[in-house]
C-alpha cells in the first residue's frame, strides 16, 4: 500500500528566501507525482505535474524534481512572497487513476 | 486550468439525513473522482468513476454512498444516511486519464450535527 511522507509539516521563512518542501513515497512504480497548493478551508490547486520518466518540471518560480528510484521529490520555490503562505501537498499515482496525498507542509513566508 | 464548480460550497445536515453534493467537471474529460479531506487530515480518495461506471473505490465507499452522472453532466456523490464522521470537505476532481494532471473543484463542506 503506498505511502506518502512529507517534511516538514511546517516551515516558516522570511520572505525572499528559496525553500525545498520534501516528498517521499514508499513504493517507486507510479506514472506520476503532482503538486498541489491549498488555502486555508480552499480547494486544491495543481501547480506542477512530474511524469515518473522525468526528473523535473519548472512552472516560474517552482521546480519540482522527481528521483523515482528512491522514492523522493522535491519542490523547490525561489525568493518566497508572502502570497506562497499556504499549505503544500504531494501526491502519487501508481497503478490506478487515483491519486495518494501526503500530509502536507503549512508554509509560512513572513513580511 | 478548466474549471469545475461544485454546489453546494456549504452543507449543513442533520444526522441520519442524506446528501447529495454536485459537481460540473467540463467535458472532455473523462475520469471523475470524489475525495475527502476530514479537518487536520489528509486528503482521502473515495472513488473514481469512468464511462458511466465506478472504476475504483476504498474501503470508506461503502453502501451508504453511491454515485452517479445522471444527465450526462453532473456528477454526483450521495450519501443516504449521514453520520457525525462523515464531517469534512468533498472534493470532486476530474481528468483525461492517469497521465494527465487531475484538476479539482473548490470544494463542498459538509457538517454533520
Amino acid at each position: 500500500k503506498q505511502e506518502v511522507t512529507q517534511i516538514p509539516a511546517a516551515l516558516s521563512v522570511p520572505e525572499g528566501e528559496n525553500l525545498v518542501l520534501n516528498c517521499s513515497f514508499t513504493d517507486s512504480a507510479i506514472y506520476n507525482l503532482q503538486w498541489f497548493r491549498q488555502d486555508p478551508g480552499k480547494g486544491l490547486t495543481s501547480l506542477l505535474l512530474i511524469q515518473s520518466s522525468q526528473r523535473e518540471q519548472t512552472s516560474g518560480r517552482l521546480n519540482a524534481s522527481l528521483d523515482k528510484s528512491s522514492g523522493r521529490s522535491t519542490l523547490y520555490i525561489a525568493a518566497s512572497q508572502p502570497g506562497d503562505s499556504a499549505t503544500y501537498l504531494c501526491a502519487v499515482r501508481g497503478g490506478s487513476e487515483k491519486l495518494v496525498f501526503g500530509k502536507g507542509t503549512k508554509l509560512t513566508v513572513n513580511p | 486550468e478548466p474549471e469545475v464548480t461544485q454546489t453546494p460550497s456549504h452543507q449543513v445536515t442533520q444526522m441520519g439525513q442524506e446528501v447529495i453534493l454536485r459537481c460540473v467537471p467540463i467535458s472532455n474529460h473523462l475520469y471523475f473522482y470524489w475525495y475527502r479531506q476530514i479537518l487536520g487530515q489528509k486528503v482521502e480518495f473515495l472513488v473514481s468513476f469512468y464511462n458511466n461506471e465506478i472504476s475504483e473505490k476504498s474501503e470508506i465507499f461503502d453502501d451508504q454512498f453511491s454515485v452517479e452522472r445522471p444527465d450526462g453532466s453532473n456528477f454526483t456523490l450521495k450519501i443516504r444516511s449521514t453520520k457525525l464522521e462523515d464531517s469534512a470537505m468533498y472534493f470532486c476532481a476530474r481528468d483525461r486519464g492517469r497521465t494527465d494532471t487531475q484538476y479539482f473543484g473548490p470544494g463542498t463542506r459538509l457538517t454533520v450535527l
